[in-house]
């Protein structure tokens, strides 16, 4: 099916561990996002590529690492795990081409807890 | 970057029409204003996106004033299942859209 998968939708670790968010879409759309959302408040950008191996930070970038080797994933990598980043996260993805804005299409989220 | 500021919650009856205003004083002259929806557990979803005037489409309307500092997201007819967040947005195009400013958005519940 097309469309913006992430994995694993929920997950547990331990302070200190490192952890991988996976994020795939299947409509080769050249941007691509990871947003945190914190209980109760709004999306907040981590990073954002804009093309295969182009990344570049957002707004909450620290304790985070991305990659995008391939134009259809964009893993976002927890290196030392911390409490402060148990939260929902959320993988996006945006087609390029077209003259307007081109509205940013959501995967259904990983809920991550950091014990 | 235009900050956006929107009802923190809103509540509605089955059938009636809602209509969500949000204010972007700062509004510049490329930026475009975009509303998504979130259900709990669930990522935003797109609704509508408009420039001036009047937009419409299968779900909603957005109408824009001719000086663009605000924006009103109409949902006619709400049901139980248009319950959600929706969150107002501006940004200027391809290039800094990554920028997209996500506020706490208007919890909009909506009654029997």
């Amino acid at each position: 099916d097309a469309g913006i998968t992430q994995s694993p939708r929920y997950k547990i670790t331990e302070t200190g561990r490192q952890v991988t968010l996976m994020c795939h879409q299947t409509w080769s759309h050249s941007y691509m996002f990871w947003y945190r959302q914190d209980l109760g408040h709004g999306l907040r950008l981590i990073y954002y590529s804009a093309a295969a191996d182009i990344t570049d930070k957002g707004e909450v970038p620290d304790g985070y690492v991305v990659s995008r080797s391939k134009t259809e994933n964009f893993p976002l990598t927890l290196e030392s795990a911390t409490r402060s980043q148990t939260s929902v996260y959320f993988c996006a993805s945006r087609d390029r081409t077209g003259a307007s804005n081109q509205p940013q299409h959501f995967g259904d989220g990983t809920r991550l807890s950091i014990l | 970057l235009a900050k956006t500021t929107q009802p923190i919650s809103m509540d509605s009856y089955e059938g009636q029409e809602v209509n969500i205003t949000c204010s972007h004083n700062n509004i510049a002259t490329n930026d475009y204003i975009t509303w998504y929806q979130q259900f709990p557990s669930q990522g935003p979803r797109f609704i509508i996106q408009g420039y001036k005037t009047k937009v419409t489409n299968e779900v909603a309307s957005l109408f824009i004033p001719a000086d663009r500092k605000s924006s009103t997201l109409s949902l006619p007819r709400v049901s139980l299942s248009d319950t959600a967040v929706y969150y107002c947005l501006v940004g200027d195009g391809m290039d800094s859209s990554y920028k997209l400013i996500f506020g706490s958005g208007t919890r909009l519940l909506v009654r029997p």
